[in-house]
C-alpha cells in the first residue's frame, strides 16, 4: 500500500510557540511531496513541495519553513507561530499520475 | 499559475436526485482529479481524468481538455454523498502542485 502518515492529528499551540508537522509516506519510493493548507473550510493552498531529499520549493513566502531530511519524509516547521498559521494542514504524494492525500493536522493558534 | 473555478458553490438536493458539479480550467493540463472532503478533513480521491470520460458506480467525469473544463455526475444522491467536492489541476512538468478550485458544498436531505 502506499499510506501517507501525518501526526498529531489535533494540535492547540500558543502564539510565538515553535510548530513541527510530520509526515511520512510508505510503499514508494522517491515520491513527491507536498504540504497543502485549508483555511475556512474551502479551498486548499500548496504551501511547499519536493522532488526529492533536500530539495524544497516554495509556493507562498510566509512563516513556514519544509525540510525534506530523507526520502519518505517529510517535515513542516515554524519558530514562532502567528494566529494567521491557523488552519488544516495536509500532506500529499504523487508518482507519476495522480495524488493521494493524508489525513491532515488542523492547528489551532491561540 | 493555473486558475480554477468550479460552480455551484452550494448545492443543496433531496435524497435521490441527480446533479451536475463543474469545473473551469484556464490553461492546459496534464492532471485533473476530483476528491469529496468528508465531514472529518479527508480528501478522498474520486476520479484522476486529465481528458476522457470515467465511471464508478453511482458516479462518472468527463473532462474536455480541448474546451478547458470537467463535469463530475452524481446520481441518486444518497445523504453519505454530502461534504464539499474539489476539482484539482496540475499544468506545466507535472510536479508543481494541484491548484484547487474553491470547491462544490452539496448537502442531500433525507
Amino acid at each position: 500500500s502506499q499510506t501517507i502518515h501525518q501526526w498529531p492529528a489535533t494540535l492547540v499551540q500558543p502564539v510565538g510557540s515553535p510548530l513541527s508537522l510530520e509526515c511520512t509516506v510508505e510503499g514508494t519510493s522517491n515520491p513527491n511531496l507536498y504540504w497543502y493548507r485549508q483555511a475556512a473550510g474551502r479551498g486548499l493552498q500548496l504551501l511547499f513541495y519536493s522532488v526529492g531529499i533536500g530539495q524544497i520549493s516554495s509556493e507562498v513566502p510566509q512563516n513556514l519553513s519544509a525540510s525534506r531530511p530523507q526520502d519518505r519524509q517529510f517535515i513542516l516547521s515554524s519558530k514562532k507561530l502567528l494566529l494567521s498559521d491557523s488552519g488544516f494542514y495536509l500532506c500529499a504524494r504523487k508518482g507519476n499520475t495522480e495524488a493521494f492525500f493524508g489525513q491532515g493536522t488542523r492547528l489551532t493558534v491561540v | 499559475g493555473i486558475q480554477v473555478e468550479q460552480s455551484p458553490p452550494d448545492l443543496i438536493l433531496q435524497e435521490g436526485a441527480n446533479s451536475t458539479l463543474r469545473c473551469n480550467f484556464s490553461d492546459s493540463v496534464n492532471n485533473l482529479q476530483w476528491f469529496h472532503q468528508n465531514p472529518w478533513g479527508q480528501l478522498i480521491n474520486l476520479f484522476y481524468i486529465p481528458s476522457g470520460t470515467k465511471q464508478n458506480g453511482r458516479l462518472s467525469a468527463t473532462t474536455v481538455a480541448t474546451e478547458r473544463y470537467s463535469l463530475l455526475y452524481i446520481s441518486s444522491s444518497q445523504t453519505t454523498d454530502s461534504g464539499v467536492y474539489f476539482c484539482a489541476v496540475e499544468g506545466g512538468g507535472g510536479a508543481d502542485g494541484l491548484t484547487f478550485g474553491k470547491g462544490t458544498h452539496l448537502i442531500i436531505q433525507p
